[in-house]
């Protein structure tokens, strides 16, 4: 079983859509959670992370942790064609030295 | 200030020849990570260094991979001989340490392609 599940999609949606990520993971040590947007040819960028169940918000993202059912989610509002990118789930414990581990990423792609 | 960089951003080697994939972290940050992405597959990490010290290489998928970090400064990944199964996206990450949990920042990767 591997640690972190992702749908890699693709998933395309029209501007201004709610887009909602998701990831199940396997082991209940993951103390941090991560989600990572990565563009073309360039390398994952850090947009949110926390450490606890509920929720949190910074701007137009939502990340939402549900420990007891091992399921982490990512919500966008009013996506934008900027938005287009992959998007990965990546979580860590601090036993590991915070190595992360990755879903395989969601392709998304947010049209005008 | 500027970001982690990895050189070469692309390699293109023969079965059996060696490489040897650079990263800079951004200065100051003591923890040095690798991590890499083959093709369909997800990022796994390699290993982590903590200044000039290997913490963890669970990761390194065998004796062909080589993994130093000089003055724990710049660190280098080498790969000899190289297999075919070894193509794939390496990309380096760096973090602050003496924090509870430190944002790790990724460099743009190396695409490695062996023929």
């Amino acid at each position: 079983q591997k640690e972190v599940e992702q749908d890699p999609g693709p998933l395309s949606v029209p501007e201004g859509a709610i887009v909602s990520l998701n990831c199940t993971y396997s082991n209940s040590a993951f103390q941090y959670f991560m989600w990572y947007r990565q563009y073309s040819r360039k390398g994952p960028e850090l947009l949110m992370y926390t450490y606890s169940s509920g929720n949190k918000e910074d701007g137009r993202f939502t990340a939402q942790v549900d420990k007891s059912s091992k399921y982490i989610s990512l919500f966008i509002r009013d996506s934008q064609p900027s938005d287009s990118a992959t998007y990965l789930c990546a979580i860590a414990y601090s036993n590991s030295g915070y190595a992360l581990n990755f879903g395989k990423g969601t392709s998304l792609l947010v049209t005008p | 200030e500027a970001g982690v960089t990895q050189f070469p951003s692309h390699s293109v080697i023969e079965k059996g020849q060696t490489v040897t994939l650079r990263c800079d972290p951004i200065s100051g940050h003591d923890n040095l990570y690798w991590y890499r992405r083959v093709m369909g597959k997800e990022i796994k990490f390699l290993l982590h260094f903590v200044k000039e010290s290997k913490q963890d290489e669970s990761g390194m998928p065998n004796n062909r991979f080589l993994a130093e970090r000089t003055g724990g400064t710049y660190s280098t990944l080498k790969v000899q001989p190289a297999e075919l199964e070894d193509s794939g996206v390496y990309f380096c990450a760096s973090s602050q340490s003496g924090r509870a949990f430190g944002e790790q920042f990724f460099g743009p990767g190396t695409r490695l392609t062996v023929l």
